[in-house]
This record gives C-alpha cells, structure tokens and sequence, in this order.
C-alpha cells in the first residue's frame, strides 16, 4: 500500500529538549516536504527536498533541520523546541509518477511546555 | 513572492444547495492550482486540480474555474452531501516547482441537515 507514515503521531515535550519527527514514503518519490498546520493561517512549508542531499527552507525554517540521507526518509530536528512550535506537523511526498500530487502523512500533533 | 487568499474562512449551506469557495493569488508565472480536502483529524487529500491551460476542470460534483487574466480560482461543489463537510484548501505553484506549493487559510464548509 502506498503511504506516507509518520512518528510519533503525539508528542509532549519540554522546552529545549531537542525531538526528531520521522518520516517515510514508499512511493519513491522525489519531493518530500514538511509543514505546519496552525489555526487561520493554513498549510506553511517548513523545509523541502528535491531528493537525496537536496533541501531547501520552505516558508518558516526558524528552529527547524532537516535531513534527506535516503530517498524515502525525511526527518525533521527541532534542536531545542519552543513553545511557539507547538502545532500539527504533517510530512508529504509527491514525484513524477503520481502528478506531483502531494501525500501527506497522518500528522503529529506537538505540544511544547 | 506568492500569496494566496482565500475566502471565505468558513462557509454554512444547506445540504443539497451549491457552495463556492473563491482563491486569488498574486503571482502571474503561476500555472498549478490544486484543491485539498480535510476532513476533521484526518491529512489533507488531493480533490482536484487545474493547470493554467484550461479554464475549467470537473469532477462528478467538484469543479474548479480559473480566470488567469483576473488571478483567481474557484471551487464549485454542487448537490451538498454530509460528507462534504470538512476544510477545504486552495494552493498555487508553477507546475515545474509544486513541491513549493503557496497555500490558502482553508475554509471550513459545514452542511446543514
């Protein structure tokens, strides 16, 4: 089955404590992007990848990494996470052979105290 | 850069009545404007999408209208049902770079039984 999964899918934290949001597709897609959901203000990309060694910042990469070691994984690094990064965290991938459709994956839910 | 606006942020119809929901954007190389569907907990899914070479695009009930000389892009859904109750979200990208996708706050569309 062709999905996009994520983890955790919730997660509460403590400020500066650094996380890692795993995230992996198996369509082998080329694109792979991250964003933010937040309430009123919709979709921000956070960081994106063309492929492998290939990222660039999205919209808001203030306090965010990224890596793209292999084709199908892109986590995303909060080194010492903030409150103001509590928020709904969604992964998505797309590629050629699907349009450039996006995929997103099931979501994680942050909260930072 | 691009912005996209979208209105209205929420929108009530009666169950099988009509419901538009109206993008605009601001850059004119833009030429992919896709629509997503949110329903409540769950991720963004791809309903329809239109490219800069038509003008109008349908689906069964779904249809997308696009007036590139105006900048704006519409979202027609007709015989509301139940199920369609969810968020909707427009983007914009140009069709070589929609891993880069600007998108819109969201509207919330509600049917009323």
């Amino acid at each position: 089955e062709a999905q996009v999964t994520q983890n955790p899918r919730y997660l509460i934290t403590v400020t500066g404590k650094k996380l890692t949001v795993t995230c992996s597709q198996n369509m082998n897609h080329e694109y792979m992007s991250w964003y933010r959901q937040d309430p009123g203000l919709g979709l921000r990309q956070i960081y994106y990848s063309m492929n492998v060694e290939v990222t660039d910042k999205g919209d808001v990469p203030e306090g965010y990494k990224v890596s793209r070691k292999e084709k199908r994984n892109f986590p995303l690094i909060l080194e010492s996470p903030s409150p103001n990064q509590t928020s709904l965290y969604f992964c998505a991938s797309s590629g050629q052979d699907s349009s450039y459709e996006q995929y997103f994956g099931p979501g994680t839910r942050l909260t930072v105290t | 850069g691009e912005n996209v606006e979208q209105h209205p942020s929420t929108l009530s119809v009666q169950e099988g009545d009509s419901a538009v929901i109206k993008c605009t954007y601001s850059d004119s190389a833009s030429n992919y404007f896709p629509w997503y569907k949110q329903e409540l907990g769950k991720r963004p899914q791809l309903i329809i999408d239109i490219r800069s070479n038509v003008g109008e695009k349908k689906d069964q009930r779904i249809a997308v209208t696009l007036n590139k000389t105006a900048k704006h892009f519409s979202l027609h859904i007709t015989e509301t049902q139940p199920e369609d109750s969810a968020v909707y979200f427009c983007a914009a990208s140009r069709w070589d770079s929609n891993y880069q996708l600007i998108w819109g706050a969201g509207t919330k569309l509600i049917i009323k039984p």
